[in-house]
């Protein structure tokens, strides 16, 4: 069965610095997708960035740039420039058929 | 553009009631998801939809059922409710199923409190 990791719990990162979200997957299949989802205090559930595995070149979105390690079965999200309304929490994702497989979280706090 | 409507928003039931969730898809999505969100844990996904018939399943209780009906809306009915199922519940919807492309989109989820 596919788990996705995340070993960051909380973490916290001075406004305009950059920072790096950790996540690490299990899986056996070979074409899959990765996500990274946002859900602020609203509790919507926004879709950040999504990676397919059989693409190599890391996906981007503005601020928003992945590492996918696909032999290291690795999928960091960086953060650059980090704005107050970045507060929230991040789940890391993996698609497996018709389900969506979440990470536990990373609470990310904003530092004025 | 359109997006995923959940309704109610909120839910207040005591024990041993039943609760229907209901879920508008994006328009021309033929697919619908059904996730539980309990307090501070990541969502677990309940069941799928595709053209009207369940297309997988996972931790989804015995007591919930589902369906998707013609028009592609789905109900998420929860009897003999227990204290338990207090959670956000979201439903998202793709046009097509798993695959290339077929993104799920996520409604704004609906707060069901069990008392």
């Amino acid at each position: 069965a596919q788990t996705v990791t995340q070993s960051q719990p909380e973490m916290s990162v001075q406004e305009a610095e950059t920072v790096t979200l950790s996540c690490t997957y299990d899986t056996s299949e070979s074409d899959y997708y990765l996500f990274w989802y946002k859900q602020p205090p609203s509790r919507q559930m926004i879709l950040v960035i999504r990676q397919e595995a059989y693409k190599q070149q890391n996906a981007t979105e503005n601020r928003f740039s992945v590492n996918f390690q696909k032999a290291a079965k690795s999928f960091s999200l960086k953060i650059s420039d980090s704005q107050l309304g970045d507060a929230a929490m991040y789940f890391c994702a993996y698609r497996s058929g018709d389900k969506i497989i979440f990470g536990k979280g990373t609470r990310l706090h904003i530092l004025p | 553009a359109a997006g995923v409507i959940q309704s109610p928003r909120h839910l207040i039931k005591e024990k041993r009631e039943t609760a229907t969730l209901k879920c508008y898809p994006i328009p021309r999505h033929d697919t619908v998801y059904w996730y539980q969100q309990g307090p501070g844990q990541d969502p677990q996904f309940l069941i799928s939809f595709y053209e009207k018939m369940q297309s997988d399943k996972g931790s989804i209780p015995d007591r919930f059922s589902a369906q998707q009906f013609s028009d592609y809306h789905s109900e998420l009915n929860m009897s003999s409710l227990e204290l338990g199922d207090s959670a956000l519940y979201f439903c998202a919807s793709s046009l097509g199923r798993g695959g290339r492309g077929n993104e799920q989109y996520f409604g704004p989820g609906t707060r069901l409190t069990v008392t």
